[in-house]
């Protein structure tokens, strides 16, 4: 079973901060990924990595950062937080098992923007 | 593109009761399939998966079997508890791809004592 941290568990903030979510992950895993949960429980990827100092755009855009500059450290940065930033969100890592990748998740951030 | 279509929710059993989530796919290839089941307060976690056409997955008393002449991957249980309530998500991994995970919507469970 794959141990993946995420921190803090919940945050509530105004708007027009910088924040910080942090993910870490101890298995080794080289992709990581970040998701958005909305309210209808609905899951959007919006970062994604494959590797160190790798970084690209999911699906859904999103005005925050990612960086990677270690295998194990996923962060993901909010330069001036809004309300409409207000969600869920997840981060997962994965490791091909056979033929698939396999993504194991994190407890999650819920974010409160007021 | 690929896409992940299950039944929305939510679903309301009693304990005890049969359930069935469906859940189909549209995809290129082969994909391996998965659910993930979301407890309360919690992120996701893999409950069974399937890599291949007529693969059955279980873990928990759930099961699911790959049904490629279907493009199906229903969720089933044969008795379910109160302790089953929780978000269930089918997704599939788009194999040697880019191996992105494609996640359906999600279905509430909720199972009355």
């Amino acid at each position: 079973e794959a141990d993946i941290y995420q921190t803090p568990r919940y945050l509530v903030i105004g708007t027009g901060k910088k924040i910080t979510l942090e993910c870490s992950q101890t298995m080794g895993h080289d992709k990581m990924y970040w998701y958005q949960q909305d309210p209808g429980m609905e899951l959007h990827l919006i970062h994604y990595s494959y590797g160190v100092n790798s970084t690209e755009k999911g699906d859904l855009s999103s005005e925050s950062t990612v960086s990677r500059i270690r295998t194990e450290h996923f962060p993901l940065t909010l330069e001036s937080a809004r309300p409409s930033h207000t969600s869920q969100y997840l981060c997962a890592s994965s490791e091909r098992e056979g033929l698939e990748d396999t993504q194991y998740f994190g407890p999650g951030t819920r974010l409160t923007v007021l | 593109g690929d896409s992940v279509t299950q039944m929305e929710g939510p679903v309301t059993l009693s304990e005890e009761a049969f359930l069935t989530i469906n859940c189909t796919y549209t995809a290129t290839g082969y994909p391996s399939l998965f659910w993930y089941v979301q407890y309360p307060g919690e992120g996701l976690q893999l409950l069974l998966k399937a890599t291949k056409a007529d693969d059955k997955g279980s873990n928990k008393g759930f099961e699911a079997t790959y049904r490629k002449e279907t493009t199906s991957f229903h969720l089933e249980k044969g008795s379910v508890q109160v302790s089953d309530s929780a978000v269930y998500f089918c997704a599939l991994s788009r194999v040697n791809r880019d191996d992105k995970i494609i996640f359906g919507k999600g279905t509430r469970l909720h199972i009355l004592p």
